[in-house]
C-alpha cells in the first residue's frame, strides 16, 4: 500500500522550454505533498510543500515563479519547471503523507524524475 | 529547526559482516526519526521509524535502529549484510506532531563487497 507514482521518470528538454512533472498517490489521499530536489552526492532539498486546494509553501531561496506547483486534488500534485535552464537539471522527487488531517504517517516517495536541460 | 548529521558518506563492508550507519540529530523539541533507503535512480523507501514508545525499532529486512535521546543519535545497524543491501541510506528527522517538515541528512552509501 501507500504507492506514489511520479511521471515521467526521465525527461530531456531544451533550454527555455517548460516541463511538467506529475505526482500521484495511487491508493491513498494526501492533503499535503512535498517536492524535493536532489543534487549529486547531496541530501534532498525540500523545495515546497504542496497543499490541496491552496497555494504551495515554498522554501527560502526557491523561485515560486519558476517552479509552479498545483495540487488540484487529494491524489495529484504537479511541478512545472518554467523556462528551464541547464542549471535546473537535477533529480526531482515528490512525496506524500497519507491522511487528510493531522497525521504522523511517514512520507511515501515517488521514484523521482531525472530532468536534463540541454 | 531540526538538523541531521550523517558523518560517513560511504561505508564499505564485506558481505555477511555487521554494519552501523551513524546518525545524529539536533532539535530543541521532541522529534520523530526515520531511516530511508534509496536504490539507484529511484525514490526513497521508508526503512524504519521511531515515533514513540520502544527506543529500539526494527525493519522487516533485518535492520534496526535505536533512539538515544541523551546522545541525540539514531544509528542504523544490521548484524549481517547482503549484496542487496547496497544502497544509499538517509536519516531524517521531523518535529513531533502532524504536518511537520522532514529534514534529511546527506546520506550514507553502503557498499557491500562480495
Amino acid at each position: 500500500g501507500a504507492v506514489v507514482s511520479q511521471h515521467p521518470s526521465r525527461v530531456i528538454c531544451k533550454s527555455g522550454t517548460s516541463v511538467k512533472i506529475e505526482c500521484r498517490s495511487l491508493d491513498f489521499q494526501a492533503t499535503t505533498m512535498f517536492w524535493y530536489r536532489q543534487f549529486p552526492k547531496k541530501s534532498l532539498m525540500l523545495m515546497a510543500t504542496s497543499n490541496e486546494g491552496s497555494k504551495a509553501t515554498y522554501e527560502q531561496g526557491v523561485e515560486k515563479d519558476k517552479f509552479l506547483i498545483n495540487h488540484a486534488s487529494l491524489t495529484l500534485s504537479t511541478l512545472t519547471v518554467t523556462s528551464a535552464h541547464p542549471e535546473d537539471s537535477s533529480f526531482y522527487i515528490c512525496s506524500a503523507r497519507p491522511g487528510t488531517g493531522w497525521s504522523v504517517a511517514p512520507l511515501h516517495f515517488g521514484n523521482g524524475t531525472r530532468l536534463t536541460v540541454t | 529547526a531540526q538538523s541531521v548529521t550523517q558523518l560517513d558518506s560511504q561505508v564499505p563492508v564485506f558481505e555477511e559482516a555487521p554494519v552501523e550507519l551513524r546518525c545524529n540529530y539536533s532539535s530543541s523539541v521532541s522529534v520523530y526519526l526515520f531511516w530511508y533507503v534509496q536504490y539507484p535512480n529511484q525514490g526513497l523507501q521508508l526503512l524504519l521509524k521511531y515515533l514513540s514508545g520502544s527506543t529500539l525499532v526494527e525493519s522487516i529486512n533485518g535492520f534496526e535502529a535505536e533512539f538515544n535521546k541523551s546522545q541525540t543519535s539514531f544509528h542504523l545497524r544490521k548484524p549481517s549484510v547482503h549484496i542487496s543491501d547496497t544502497a544509499e541510506y538517509f536519516c531524517a528527522v521531523s518535529a513531533s506532531g502532524g504536518y511537520q517538515k522532514v529534514t534529511f541528512g546527506t546520506g550514507t552509501k553502503l557498499q557491500v563487497i562480495p
